[in-house]
């Protein structure tokens, strides 16, 4: 089947630097994204990987290892505006693409 | 990027009532997804809406509770038929642009409360 991991939530100080972990174990793996949603309203696109590697854009960064069904997102100089959930999601292709995703990681930054 | 619109953006409805989604973007999109997010979870696609063809639907939803229409590919529509409060629910909308399977957007939801 298709499964995909990671943290149900983590706490981190403002101006630090937190982690987001997410596994998968799936069929037609095409890449990962990652998305954030804030309370009450739709997921917003931060990355797509589908290469190995680090790809950074600004505070945000997301790694990916194909062989090692592994992907993190890296949040840098923490701000209060960056509590909001982290969904990690695999992207499939089976006759199309559809996207499967994670449970959520609820980020909360203190000051 | 894609623009997308989704009504009504919230309803509240009866038991037993059904409910007709409208998804619109703004330009040309090869496809078009429909997520529920049950509260407190995360996405669970429900059907892949296909432009001329029957919708495909996964694991655990059916065509008779959630019938979809796609007549054109800017525009789609899913009804939550024969309601229950089991789904009250976000449902959202989204969209692959063409030729680009590195934009997986989404509309902002129609959140759904069944009484």
């Amino acid at each position: 089947g298709q499964n995909i991991d990671q943290p149900t939530e983590m706490t981190a100080t403002e101006g630090a630097i937190v982690q987001i972990n997410c596994t998968y174990q799936t069929s037609g793996f095409n890449g990962l994204f990652w998305y954030q949603q804030h309370a009450g309203e739709a997921p917003t696109f931060l990355s797509y990987n589908v290469l190995d590697g680090l790809e950074e854009k600004g505070r945000f960064s997301s790694f990916l290892s194909r062989s090692k069904g592994y992907s993190y997102l890296l949040l840098k100089e923490l701000q209060m505006k960056d509590s909001a959930s982290y969904l990690c999601a695999a992207l499939i292709y089976n006759q199309g693409g559809k996207l499967i995703f994670g449970q959520g990681t609820e980020l909360s930054v203190k000051p | 990027s894609a623009v997308i619109s989704q009504k009504p953006s919230r309803d509240i409805c009866q038991r037993g009532t059904s409910l007709t989604i409208q998804c619109q973007v703004d330009s040309q999109v090869t496809m078009m997804f429909w997520y529920r997010q049950q509260p407190g979870q995360s996405l669970t696609l429900i059907a892949t809406a296909n432009q001329g063809s029957e919708a495909t639907y996964e694991s655990g939803f059916v065509i008779d509770k959630f019938p979809i229409s796609r007549p054109n590919l800017t525009f789609s529509t899913l009804t939550v038929s024969n309601m229950s409060p089991e789904d009250s629910s976000i449902y959202l909308c989204s969209v692959e642009e063409a030729g680009n399977q590195e934009t997986q957007y989404f509309g902002p939801g129609t959140r759904l409360l069944v009484l």
